[in-house]
């Protein structure tokens, strides 16, 4: 089957870095995503990789490793407007997007 | 730029009772989907479509049908409510064809919350 993992909940302080790990298992890869998601709000895309390596943008990069089933979101200088959860989905062969169940990030002050 | 707009926001049926959720787009997007999110799990795709005339199923099509006789708007009919379709639902577009973009970014509603009593 196909599969999506990212951890459910992760704690960080305001002005640090985190990172939020996402491994795959998928028939076919054709890009991975990353959406925020504020509470009670609708998804907002971030970023899409489809080649290995690192994607910057501004605070925030996102990395592949195709061989690894693997992606993180990086998030720089945390504001506390960054608490939201953070969903990885991956585009199959079919051109399908598989979601995760998504990352719950609290800011701490 | 409204974007893509669902309506209603909040809605609480009883059990057997039939609805329409409405989804229109105003960024001529081909692809229009319906998903349904529910706690502790990945958005699902209940229906989909890549043009005026054409849809498809999704992960979890029962229960739900769909048209598009436009390219703007997309309904998700409810046809005998049950209880675990309650959800919060979200309508999303994107310039792709089948994903097929270079980007595939969606563009959500702010989503439509369903109580089934």
């Amino acid at each position: 089957g196909q599969n999506i993992d990212q951890p459910t909940e992760m704690t960080a302080t305001e002005g640090a870095i985190v990172q939020i790990n996402c491994t795959y298992q998928t028939s076919g890869f054709n890009g991975l995503f990353w959406y925020q998601q504020h509470a009670g709000e609708a998804p907002t895309f971030l970023s899409y990789n489809v080649l290995d390596g690192l994607e910057e943008k501004g605070r925030f990069s996102s990395f592949l490793s195709r061989s690894k089933g693997y992606s993180y979101l990086l998030l720089k200088e945390l504001q506390m407007k960054d608490s939201a959860s953070y969903l990885c989905a991956v585009m199959d062969s079919n051109y399908q997007l598989i979601w995760g169940a998504g990352t719950k990030l609290i800011i701490k002050p | 730029n409204a974007g893509v707009t669902q309506t209603p926001k909040f809605q609480v049926l009883k059990t057997g009772q039939s609805m329409t959720l409405q989804c229109a787009q105003d960024m001529n997007h081909e692809y229009m989907s319906w998903y349904r999110q529910d706690p502790g799990m990945g958005l699902r795709l209940i229906h989909y479509s890549v043009g005026a005339g054409i849809t498809d199923q999704g992960e979890v099509p029962n229960g739900y049908n769909v048209s598009r006789s436009t390219t703007e708007d997309f309904p998700l009919r409810l046809l005998s409510a049950a209880p675990s379709q309650t959800s919060v639902y979200f309508c999303a577009s994107s310039y792709s064809t089948s994903g097929r973009a270079d980007t595939g970014e969606l563009f959500f509603g702010e989503g439509s919350r369903l109580t089934v009593l």
